[in-house]
């Protein structure tokens, strides 16, 4: 069963660049045709598509973020990552990276990893 | 704010059944047969529950059953035991560029 794994600091300093991994287990990256997602949960509130990356380098973003965030794959670490540049408090969060299915329209997300705590602050 | 609301909570006795909905808008849940439930134990991987309105995946149990009206899609959980206790989100296809929307969570306690 294919498991994911966030990790990266969990203090960032306002105005700078948060960045975070995932790691994939139990399968290959390259395989299947997912895409591959952020997702955050802001304090107390509900969760926010943050954008995803699929096959080598098709993304889509969040139009809120857009102009600030990045997400790439290294197929040969089976690995994906996000970056969020000039953070402020309002991007602390807990972010989660998920596997979407490949299905038209569907928008499901069957494996997510538990999520890690990024706080902005200086 | 989410796009999509949710009660903050719901409660149920073991054995009983609970429903959690889930409203939205044309734009969304009730314009496409795309929403989707997950199950979050704080401190775990969300897990999903159901897709495509009323699909489950393998292994999640058929007490977990979902249905849609209009703009309103509804989680249904039957014969509630203690591990369900949980936080359950809802989300659903956008058709704008925000691509998915979910909801703000409900706390489902079991009494």
């Amino acid at each position: 069963q294919m498991q994911l794994q966030e990790s990266g600091p969990g203090l960032v300093k306002p105005s700078q660049t948060l960045s975070l991994t995932c790691n994939v287990s139990g399968g290959s990256i390259s395989s299947g045709g997912f895409y591959w997602s952020w997702i955050r949960q802001h304090p107390g509130e509900g969760l926010e598509w943050i954008g995803y990356i699929y096959d080598i380098g098709i993304t889509r973003y969040n139009p809120s973020l857009k102009s600030r965030v990045s997400i790439s794959l290294d197929a040969s670490k089976n690995q994906f990552s996000l970056k969020l540049s000039s953070v402020t408090a309002a991007d602390t969060a807990v972010y989660y990276c998920a596997r979407m299915m490949s299905c038209s329209g569907c928008r499901v997300f069957d494996s997510w990893g538990q999520g890690t705590l990024v706080t902005v602050s200086s | 704010q989410s796009a999509l609301t949710q009660p903050p909570s719901a409660s149920g006795s073991p054995g009983q059944s609970v429903t959690i909905s889930c409203t939205g808008t044309t734009s969304d849940v009730g314009g496409y047969n795309y929403v989707s439930w997950y199950q979050h134990h704080p401190g775990k991987a969300p897990k999903l529950m159901i897709y495509e309105v009323s699909k489950r995946p393998s292994g999640v149990p058929d007490r977990f059953s979902g249905s849609k009206s209009g703009n309103t899609a509804s989680l249904t959980v039957s014969g509630l035991q203690a591990e369900d206790e949980a936080d359950y989100y809802c989300s659903s296809y956008a058709d704008s560029d925000i691509f998915v929307v979910f909801g703000g969570g409900t706390q489902l306690t079991v009494l």
